[in-house]
């Protein structure tokens, strides 16, 4: 199984509101990656957890916040985003960070988000 | 900070052969990935170079030379369903971390 699921798959939501994507790999993959791709850019890397740690944060905004509950699940949350936050969402795991020849990522199909 | 430039478009023709460049500027290299990514989907993995030379995978093989900081990916016997976006990613770490970035993407149109 080399498939990373995401949910939902599209999202809509009031600047006001509070919501959550989620990510799951089943993959044994230790290593997980929040992205952010507008139209027509490249992917921009947000969080990285590996071994259920944060490793990295890009300057993410704190309306972000991201939380990796087990080694399988990645959530994001969502609170008081603003219209240009709207984007697409990719989640990615590899089997370690940053080592040779096993960190290819495997995306998700990505969550489009619309803030209203 | 870290540098990638490729082409931002190419044409090519169905059964021909394409070459994609990508140049960077980066410290603390930890290797160099292509994804291919069509319209609205997510990026699907193809190759990883961290050593000089050459990685050849069906009709996808990908080159790398570190010290000119060059990269290319050459697709043979083209198919209309090539047609997408292929990004150059490199991989650096330093200081105890580690990253990934995108160039802006080339998007290749495959014409009959």
């Amino acid at each position: 199984d080399t498939e990373v699921t995401q949910t939902p798959k599209h999202l809509v939501m009031g600047m006001t509101n509070k919501k959550s994507l989620k990510c799951e790999q089943h993959m044994g993959h230790r290593a997980m990656y929040w992205y952010k791709q507008k139209a027509k850019k490249p992917p921009e890397l947000m969080f990285v957890y590996s071994y259920e740690k944060l490793s990295i944060n890009e300057s993410v905004p704190s309306r972000f916040s991201p939380e990796c509950p087990n080694s399988s699940l990645l959530n994001l949350h969502l609170h008081a985003l603003q219209p240009e936050d709207s984007a697409l969402y990719l989640c990615a795991s590899s089997s370690s960070m940053g080592l040779a020849g096993g960190s290819e990522q495997y995306f998700g199909p990505g969550t489009r988000l619309t803030v209203t | 900070g870290q540098n990638i430039d490729q082409p931002t478009e190419m044409t090519a023709t169905e059964g021909a052969i394409v070459q994609i460049n990508c140049t960077y500027q980066t410290s603390g290299f930890n290797g160099l990935f292509w994804y291919q990514q069509h319209a609205g989907e997510a990026p699907t993995f193809l190759s990883y170079n961290v050593l000089d030379g050459l990685e050849e995978k069906g009709r996808f093989s990908s080159f790398l030379s570190r010290s000119k900081g060059y990269s290319y990916l050459l697709l043979k016997e083209l198919q209309m369903k090539d047609s997408a976006s292929y990004l150059c990613a490199v991989a650096y770490s330093g200081a105890g971390s580690y990253q990934l970035t995108f160039g802006k993407g080339t998007k290749l149109s495959v014409i009959p």
